[in-house]
């Protein structure tokens, strides 16, 4: 069964530092997106991407956060200046159509020390 | 807006016993309605999902859910809990033409031997 792929799994970065998480979504979806999950947290939508732009932001998707398509096959999100708040896990999610569900991949634990 | 709210952050069950966790949620538009599966350490699963037509959803590993209008719900059930069912279980809704998901805060599921 297709499935998303997030590397790496699991990343330790110091605060202010910039990190890149990365996705494969699945090849015949058009539509990708960005959750996260602070430990203990519902799970918070923080960009959709779909037609090589995004098409909807949440309030956490500041102007510290980016999304990134660069080669047609991954999806990439970028934290410029990582801050303690920004520990939690990373979800990249694609889907087929809006009648489907997300695909999720495993996710990136992010720790900012 | 959308919204969900799953009633119960904890529900313990015995093994062979009824599952029942329960999501009510709130659209201003007809709208689509999920459960995610998460066990320890992994992402997020599909269990089922509702769109359009028959109310009563059955999903993966023998659950399913049913879309009532009138009580705003879509509770998730099985008929014999195994302990392999044991995770954290998330409720979300869509808008049909939304590419956003709302997911609740999710009810940790114990199975009891």
């Amino acid at each position: 069964e297709p499935e998303v792929t997030q590397t790496p799994s699991h990343q330790v970065t110091q605060m202010g530092q910039e990190v890149i998480l990365r996705c494969v979504p699945i090849s015949n979806h058009l539509y990708f997106y960005w959750y996260r999950q602070i430990l203990g947290q519902k799970v918070e939508f923080l960009v959709s991407f779909y037609n090589n732009e995004i098409s909807e932001k949440s309030e956490i998707f500041d102007d510290q956060f980016s999304v990134e398509r660069p080669d047609g096959s991954n999806f990439t999100l970028k934290i410029r200046s990582t801050k303690l708040e920004d520990s939690a896990m990373y979800f990249c999610a694609s889907q087929q159509d809006r009648a489907n569900g997300y695909t999720f991949g495993s996710g990136t634990r992010l720790t900012v020390v | 807006a959308q919204s969900v709210t799953q009633l119960g952050s904890h529900v313990s069950v015995s093994e062979g016993a009824l599952v029942l966790l329960r999501c009510n949620y709130s659209s201003s538009v007809p709208p689509y309605l999920f459960w995610y599966v998460q066990y320890p350490n992994q992402g997020l699963q599909l269990l089922l999902k509702y769109t359009t037509g028959a109310t009563l959803v059955k999903g993966i590993n023998g659950f399913e859910a049913e879309f009532k209008k009138s009580e705003t719900s879509f509770h998730l059930t099985k008929p014999s809990a195994h302990m392999s069912d044991a995770a954290e279980y998330f409720c979300a809704v869509s808008a049909p033409l939304s590419n956003q998901f709302y997911f609740g805060t999710g009810t940790s599921l114990t199975v009891i031997p």
